[in-house]
């Protein structure tokens, strides 16, 4: 079992839907989360970062963690074309120090117009 | 944040040879990773550089293969020794500030090995 599982999709929605992007792991101790937007030959762009357990909103995206379930979510609302990319959740144990992080496999998000 | 970037860009590479990537920061940080992402895989990481001192590397990788340099805070090089086609891969820069725990990432190096 890997640790953080991804559906790589393409998730293909109309423009102005609501998209929800989800990862499931399977470390417990993993603490601090973050979901990230690559667009293509671009490297990732950091969108959302929450700690534990909860919701975190920002703008048209909102990343929520149920650390039980050990399930992480991200939506966006009023999708736009310029969504289209690659997003990709990523986590770690302890958030500072030499503690990399853990990536899911990414999901091809597309919006059409 | 940061501005990370990363020379140089793309390259291809012929086997056997071997490659420095350098990253460049904007200010000086406290951590800076090395990670891997080959197509259809996940972000891998390679290595955290330690500024004056050896760098950690994961499971599955080695110095001999990919030393990597960290001469001060705001500099890393990592090199990609006796290149094979499996070698084939975008090799990402990234740093945390140490100002709060978000992790950046630099635009990557497209490296082809023919």
């Amino acid at each position: 079992q890997k640790e953080v599982e991804q559906d790589p999709g393409p998730l293909s929605v109309p423009e102005g839907a609501i998209v929800s992007l989800n990862c499931t792991y399977s470390n417990s101790a993993f603490q601090y989360f973050m979901w990230y937007r690559q667009y293509s030959r671009k490297g990732p762009e950091l969108l959302m970062y929450t700690y534990s357990s909860g919701n975190k909103e920002d703008g048209r995206f909102t990343a929520q963690v149920d650390k039980s379930s050990k399930y992480i979510s991200l939506f966006i609302r009023d999708s736009q074309p310029s969504d289209s990319a690659t997003y990709l959740c990523a986590m770690s144990e302890w958030g500072g120090g030499a503690d990399g992080l853990t990536f899911g496999k990414g999901t091809h998000l597309i919006i059409q117009p | 944040s940061a501005v990370i970037s990363q020379k140089p860009s793309r390259d291809i590479c012929q086997r056997g040879t071997s490659l420095t990537i350098q990253c460049q920061v904007d200010s000086q940080v406290t951590m800076m990773f090395w990670y891997r992402q080959q197509p259809g895989q996940s972000l891998t990481l390679i290595a955290t550089a330690n500024q004056g001192s050896e760098a950690t590397y994961e499971s599955g990788f080695v110095i001999d293969k990919f030393p990597i340099s960290r001469p001060n805070l705001t500099f890393s090089t990592l090199t990609v020794s006796n290149m094979s086609p499996e070698d084939s891969s975008i090799y990402l820069c990234s740093v945390r500030t140490g100002v709060t725990y978000e992790q950046y990432f630099g635009p990557g190096t497209r490296l082809t090995v023919t």
